[in-house]
């Protein structure tokens, strides 16, 4: 089986601190995912990666950049946090490749509070 | 940029009940790939069923199986005899054709909050 590990579960910061959540996956996926979760809103894409050192922007990507140094991990990162992006932080991989149908396996997920 | 609808916010079934939940979608491709996810309160995501825009057949998994209706861009999600574990948030999501990895994204319905009546 797919695992993906967040690091963690609950996360509390305070407004204006540098803010990182780490994403590594054991199956050697080529594409990484970071989404944000939020009541009435679903899930809208923040950064993709679909190979090492390259990234995508998603739809709402201001005040977020990512990094992936190594094909495992895919780290988010907050330069400055702030109040409205207190949310659930979820990560995901896929098999890259043509394989179209290659579902996303997600982890369990950050519940980020910034205060 | 493609859409995805899940215009019911909340659903509730009896158990052992059929329960259809539906989803549309937008985009002017011909070849592209849909997902059913279901989120239960423990909360990690995991993949229910997926359909292939190409194939006629529509999809089966076990209990789950969808109604894909490719000209009315719909796939809904029909869960048969529901058990209390059926109980969860149910998203349905859009991948376009593969040409690039940069299509890899998944697009998300905001999702549907099924409960399961005992």
């Amino acid at each position: 089986d797919v695992k993906v590990t967040q690091s963690s579960r609950y996360l509390v910061k305070r407004t204006g601190e540098k803010v990182f959540l780490e994403c590594v996956q054991d199956m050697d996926h080529e594409n990484m995912f970071w989404y944000r979760q939020d009541p009435g809103l679903g899930l809208r894409l923040i950064y993709f990666s679909y190979d090492v050192k390259m990234k995508e922007k998603g739809d709402i990507p201001e005040g977020y950049s990512v990094s992936r140094e190594k094909k495992e991990r895919f780290s988010l990162i907050l330069e400055s946090a702030s109040t409205n992006q207190t949310s659930m932080y979820l990560c995901a991989s896929s098999l890259g490749g043509q394989g179209g149908n290659s579902p996303l396996h997600f982890g369990n997920g950050t519940r980020l509070t910034v205060t | 940029a493609q859409t995805v609808t899940q215009s019911q916010p909340e659903m509730s079934v009896q158990e052992a009940e059929t329960v259809t939940l539906s989803c549309t979608y937008d985009t002017s491709e011909s070849d592209y790939y849909l997902f059913w996810y279901k989120q239960p309160p423990s909360r990690q995501m995991i993949l229910v069923i997926r359909q292939e825009a190409y194939k006629q057949q529509n999809a089966t998994e076990n209990r789950f199986s969808v109604n894909f209706q490719k000209a009315a861009k719909s796939f809904s999600l029909k869960i048969s005899d529901s058990q209390l574990g059926d109980a969860a948030m149910y998203f349905c999501a859009y991948r376009g054709p593969l040409y690039t990895g940069a299509n890899s994204k998944l697009t998300f319905g905001k999702g549907i909050t099924l409960s399961v009546r005992p």
